[in-house]
């Protein structure tokens, strides 16, 4: 089945700074990711997600760019606001499937 | 806008008791998941349905037990719980009215074994 890893496991970044999460998978016929954000004592909400016949995509200070040969993809976060503290999945579903293959999460802190 | 349930915020068991786990969605989705969620490990499938009466196992089923009678409702059975079942327990429901793709969680679960 689908294997998703992500990394770093922890990142601390300044406010106002840049955070970026990479996450790689192992199944060539994966064609949809989405991130889902989930923060202190709430459930995960989908914050953003690509489909593999795109490249990036953006949302106001979000982006997420998808490297189908590389098999990875990432998560862009600018302007980091202390209310981006949260811990952040990726995921991967493969073609036909309905299921997800999450990473383990990041937590990501910003420092004000 | 979906809506995803939980019957417990908070449990505590004792070993070897039965303890069920409902989760109710209001989006008529077709698809339904349960979780477990762990420090350091993050989102581990148990058990998903794609259609009632349906179910699937996923990644960790072992000691685990599922039942979807109803579109809406989707319940995890532990059928004798031990102290290695001692987590935060997640729902979720996907479906065909709000796109398909984007899974919706419930609140969670967080169910300690003693």
């Amino acid at each position: 089945g689908e294997n998703v890893e992500q990394h770093p496991s922890t990142l601390s970044v300044q406010e106002g700074d840049s955070a970026v999460i990479k996450c790689t998978y192992s199944d060539s016929a994966s064609n949809y990711f989405p991130w889902h954000k989930q923060e202190l004592g709430k459930r995960p909400q989908l914050i953003i997600d690509i489909r593999s016949n795109v490249g990036e995509k953006k949302d106001q200070r979000i982006a997420v760019t998808l490297n189908k040969t590389a098999k990875h993809f990432s998560l862009h976060i600018t302007e980091t606001q202390p209310e981006d503290s949260a811990v952040y999945f990726c995921a991967a579903r493969s073609y036909g499937n309905n299921r997800l293959a999450f990473g383990k999460g990041n937590q990501v802190v910003v420092i004000p | 806008d979906v809506k995803v349930t939980q019957s417990s915020r908070y449990l505590v068991k004792r070993t070897g008791e039965k303890v069920f786990l409902e989760c109710v969605q209001d989006m008529d989705h077709e698809n339904m998941f349960w979780y477990r969620q762990d420090p350091g490990l993050g989102l581990r499938l148990i058990y998903f349905s794609y259609d009632v009466k349906m179910k699937e196992k996923g990644d960790i089923p072992e000691g685990y037990s599922v039942s979807r009678e109803k579109k809406e409702r989707f319940s995890l059975i532990l059928e004798s719980a031990s102290t290695n079942q001692t987590s935060m327990y997640l729902c979720a429901s996907s479906g065909q009215t709000s796109g398909t793709d984007t899974q919706y969680f419930g609140p969670g679960t967080r169910l300690t074994v003693l």
